[in-house]
C-alpha cells in the first residue's frame, strides 16, 4: 500500500520568510495529493491540492510542486504571517474508488513575529 | 462553516462504559471516514464506507465499529471504552462529484479513565 513520509515534523521561520515542506510517497499509481491545514482544536481543513497531471499550482501565497518521477511533492509557503502557524500534512491517494488518503506524519510551522 | 458535525466535542468517560461517537454531514457525501489522531499528530484511518450499508476496516487496527445505515450518519461504536482507546477521533467525508479533498469534522476527544 502507499507509504507517505513528511518532514520536517517541526518548522519555525520567521515572519516575512518562506516556509517549505517535503512529502515523498511510494505508489506511483498516486494521482491525488492534498494538503491540509489543522489549527488548535479544529479537525484538518484542505488548503490546496494537486492532481498528477500537473507539475504545479498556486493559490495566492500558497504553491505546490510535483515531481512524479521521483515521487514528491512540496509544499510552498511564502510571505509567512503568524495565521500560518498550525499543523500542515500532506496526503496521497488514487482519486477514484475508495479515495483513501495516506496522510504524512505532520509539521508544526511556527511563525516567529 | 462546518458540514460536517462531531459530538461530542470532549468526552471523560470511565473504563468498561459503552460510548457511541456521532458523526453526521449534510453535504450527500457518499464516502465517509474515521481517522484516529495520536498526540504525535498522526493519522491514522481505521474505518470508512462507501455508501449506505458499507463499511470497511482502515490501516489501522481498531476495537470499535461503525454503521451507514443513512447517507449522512456514520457513527463509531465503542463497546467496551479502555485506557488505549484514549485519543482524538476525526470524522471526514467525501465525493467524486465535488472533487477528491475530505471535509473533517471538529473532532472528539476521547479521554477514558
Amino acid at each position: 500500500g502507499e507509504n507517505v513520509e513528511q518532514h520536517p515534523s517541526t518548522l519555525s521561520v520567521q515572519e516575512g520568510d518562506s516556509a517549505v515542506i517535503k512529502c515523498t510517497y511510494s505508489d506511483s499509481a498516486s494521482n491525488y495529493f492534498p494538503w491540509y491545514k489543522q489549527e488548535l482544536g479544529k479537525g484538518p481543513q484542505l488548503i490546496i491540492d494537486i492532481r498528477s497531471n500537473v507539475g504545479e499550482k498556486k493559490d495566492q501565497r500558497i504553491a505546490v510542486t510535483l515531481n512524479k518521477t521521483a515521487k514528491h511533492f512540496s509544499l510552498h509557503i511564502t510571505e509567512t504571517q503568524p495565521e500560518d502557524s498550525a499543523v500542515y500534512f500532506c496526503a496521497a491517494s488514487i482519486a477514484w474508488g475508495a479515495q483513501k488518503l495516506v496522510f504524512g506524519q505532520g509539521t508544526r510551522l511556527t511563525i516567529n513575529p | 462553516e462546518a458540514d460536517i458535525y462531531q459530538t461530542p466535542r470532549y468526552l471523560v468517560i470511565g473504563t468498561g462504559k459503552k460510548i457511541t461517537l456521532e458523526c453526521s454531514q449534510t453535504m450527500g457525501h457518499d464516502k465517509m471516514y474515521w481517522y484516529q489522531q495520536d498526540p504525535g499528530m498522526e493519522l491514522h484511518l481505521i474505518h470508512y464506507s462507501y455508501g449506505v450499508n458499507s463499511t470497511e476496516k482502515g490501516d489501522l487496527s481498531s476495537e470499535s465499529t461503525v454503521s451507514r445505515i443513512r447517507t449522512e450518519h456514520f457513527p463509531l461504536t465503542l463497546e467496551s471504552a479502555r485506557p488505549s482507546h484514549t485519543s482524538q477521533y476525526l470524522c471526514a467525508s467525501s465525493d467524486n462529484r465535488q472533487g477528491y479533498g475530505y471535509t473533517f469534522g471538529s473532532g472528539t476527544r476521547l479521554t477514558v479513565v
